[in-house]
């Protein structure tokens, strides 16, 4: 996992209401992302930013929220808009964002429930 | 749509055995292949990585190969160990693809039984 931690590890919600997700790196990286992983599944983008105070929407933004205000964090905020937001999410920093060239390296994930 | 393809779903081997695991996509042209191993409830981490024009990249017991022209990777575990059971992922870097350019596969489980 190096040097990003995410927290909680596990995570229960209520319908209806939002949660943040935290995510830090120290290991001095550009570029941070936020997967999803299902059953089965491969990971798909939430959002991702290769800059601070900058940041794009992947394939499933909807029902999402990110800020990136410091370098060393990301963190996701998943709004009662998500309809299924049951998953476990993964965080990961790449040095500049190149996506042919960059090694991404991933947290420890969060496991979100909603009860 | 692009696509990354693994097989099999899930393997069971027994400790000390070989095993290959194998990764079929459609990305055409594609800038590098990568292979990451997955823990159960941990985050992927990075075994491999292959350009286009390399046809095999080793890490200790961990092989993996490339066929451009039949779209193919594998990769080749010797003498597997308890530790390795994990799920394995195949990743494709799609340079045709203006925003963000990684396909994932869905893995592959690997359980190694004693």
């Amino acid at each position: 996992d190096g040097g990003i931690t995410q927290s909680p590890k596990y995570l229960f919600r209520k319908e209806g209401q939002n949660v943040t997700l935290s995510c830090e790196q120290n290991l001095n990286h550009d570029a941070m992302y936020w997967y999803r992983q299902d059953p089965g599944q491969g990971l798909r983008l939430i959002y991702y930013s290769q800059i601070v105070n900058d940041f794009q929407k992947g394939d499933i933004a909807e029902g999402y929220s990110v800020s990136r205000e410091k370098k060393e964090s990301f963190p996701l905020t998943v709004t009662s808009a998500q309809k299924n937001p049951t998953a476990f999410y993964l965080c990961a920093s790449s040095i500049e964002g190149a996506w042919d060239t960059d090694t991404q390296y991933f947290g420890p994930g969060t496991r979100l429930t909603v009860l | 749509k692009n696509q990354v393809e693994q097989s099999p779903q899930s393997l069971i081997i027994l400790e000390g055995k070989n095993c290959t695991l194998q990764c079929n996509y459609t990305v055409s042209p594609f800038s590098n292949l990568r292979w990451y191993k997955q823990d159960t409830g941990r985050g992927p981490v990075s075994l491999t990585i292959m350009t286009f024009s390399e046809n095999t990249k080793s890490n200790g017991r961990y092989t993996a190969t490339l066929d451009a022209d039949t779209k193919q990777s594998s990769l080749h575990i010797t003498a597997s160990q308890l530790s390795d059971s994990a799920s394995y992922i195949c990743v494709v870097s799609d340079p045709m693809d203006s925003n963000y350019q990684l396909i994932w596969g869905a893995g592959t489980k690997l359980i190694i039984k004693p």
